[in-house]
């Protein structure tokens, strides 16, 4: 079966650094997404990896290694407005979206 | 980024009627829409994948006779509840996305329908 697994919920301190893990094991592999969902809104687009390595955009950062099937998504200089569920999604040989449970991340002040 | 709407944004009915949910792309053109259910602090759940043209593809365990979605055209796609109860209420979303050959596109997602059935 498809599966994909991240921490349930996280939490950091305002201005610090916090990496979420997303393991996953799927049919096929088209590259992976991070989208990032605040309470009650729809998930809005973060990043997307489908080689091997660190992709990074201004705060937020994203690593894929397809031979363990991993990635983080790593947050730097952290604010209030980050606090907000992180999806990790894979897109599998269908071209299909395979999605995560998400990670809550709770920053403190 | 490309702008999917979505209307209504929240909508209260009673039980047993129907209601419609309405997905644009107001910018670009969507081979393909997907409509999702989310309920509280759960993750997205696909409920069917639509192509223009075409019958759409229900997820497993996802009724088609009472979650009746019409993609008429590249810009737009609709989701009908049909005799609504309770257990119908949630967060109805749904994302587009074009898929040329050779290229991998972001999925774009609406604001979102919430769907309050009394």
């Amino acid at each position: 079966g498809q599966n994909i697994d991240q921490p349930t919920e996280m939490t950091a301190t305002e201005g610090a650094i916090v990496q979420i893990n997303c393991t996953y094991q799927t049919s096929g592999f088209n590259g992976l997404f991070w989208y990032q969902q605040h309470a009650g809104e729809a998930p809005t687009f973060l990043s997307y990896n489908v080689l091997d390595g660190l992709e990074e955009k201004g705060r937020f950062s994203s690593f894929l290694s397809r031979s363990k099937g991993y990635s983080y998504l790593l947050l730097k200089e952290l604010q209030m407005k980050d606090s907000a569920s992180y999806l990790c999604a894979v897109m599998d040989s269908n071209y299909q979206l395979i999605w995560g449970a998400g990670t809550k991340l709770i920053i403190k002040p | 980024g490309a702008v999917v709407s979505q209307h209504p944004s929240w909508v209260i009915c009673k039980s047993g009627t129907s209601v419609k949910i309405e997905c644009r792309s107001l910018d670009f053109q969507a081979t393909t829409m997907f409509w999702y259910r989310q309920f509280p602090k759960q993750s997205l759940m696909l409920m069917a994948t639509s192509n223009e043209g075409s019958k759409a593809t229900y997820e497993q365990g996802v009724e088609k006779d009472k979650f009746l979605i019409n993609h008429a055209s590249l810009t737009l796609s609709t989701l009908t509840v049909t005799s609504a109860h309770p257990e119908d209420s949630s967060f109805y979303i749904c994302s587009a996305r074009t898929l040329l050959a050779g290229e991998i596109s972001e999925q774009f997602f609406g604001p979102g329908t919430r769907l309050t059935v009394l």
